[in-house]
């Protein structure tokens, strides 16, 4: 099963670029990158998916690098109400939809 | 709000109980997913059911008993539970399990939190 890592916790300033990391180098060629989020004590939020183009939505940008082995997830002008954990996980197998959440990154927005 | 919806939002029982976590999405949906999330742990996929058919156990232990009526409803029946059972119980659903990256992407309610004295 592919998987990926993602830095424990970031800070952000309210306003500014969120651009959050996750490394996949062991993805296959027809896994998609999803990009949940999970506010304090709510169920978690879909946010953005993609397979190798970038793709962008109302509430955010993803950039999948040439190589697949790594994306970032751009929040372009994060708000406190951005705080929370997100979660970057690859799609485990074509036939089922079991999404593997890992620890995640926690993203602290500061005034 | 995401077309889920999940009742209690908050559940305390003794080990002794009985109790159902109910589930409903408005979203015409075919699947539906409970998942648990501990404290400090990551989410983890507990039962997953498409057109009412459960499709997968995650090696649940039978105290935890799900229920898909319709594709519109899910529960988790709940006995003899264990104090490390207390965790957030989140629902989800999707399109389908199948097919096109979109439609599998689920939409999860906003959990019961079970509290197991």
């Amino acid at each position: 099963d592919a998987k990926t890592t993602q830095p424990p916790s970031m800070d952000c300033a309210e306003g500014r670029a969120a651009n959050l990391p996750c490394n996949h180098s062991t993805i296959s060629g027809n896994e998609y990158v999803y990009w949940y989020r999970q506010i304090h004590s709510q169920g978690p939020q879909y946010i953005i998916h993609g397979l190798k183009n970038n793709e962008t939505n109302e509430m955010a940008s993803l950039i999948i690098t040439e190589d697949r082995k790594s994306s970032t997830l751009i929040l372009p002008h994060a708000t406190l109400r951005d705080t929370a954990v997100y979660y970057c996980i690859v799609r485990v197998a074509y036939n089922t939809d079991k999404l593997i959440f890992g620890t995640g990154t926690r993203l602290q927005v500061f005034p | 709000e995401t077309g889920v919806t999940q009742t209690p939002r908050h559940l305390v029982m003794g080990m002794t109980n009985k109790k159902s976590l109910k589930c409903e999405q408005h979203l015409g949906h075919n699947a539906m997913y409970w998942y648990k999330q501990s404290a400090k742990k990551p989410l983890e996929l507990m039962f997953v059911y498409n057109f009412k058919e459960q499709t997968e156990n995650n090696s649940v232990p039978s105290r935890f008993s799900p229920e898909c009526p319709n594709s519109s409803h899910l529960f988790l029946h709940l006995h003899t539970l264990q104090p490390e059972d207390s965790a957030l119980y989140l629902c989800a659903s999707s399109q389908d399990v199948t097919g096109l990256a979109g439609k599998e992407t689920q939409y999860f309610g906003p959990g019961t939190r079970l509290l197991v004295l």
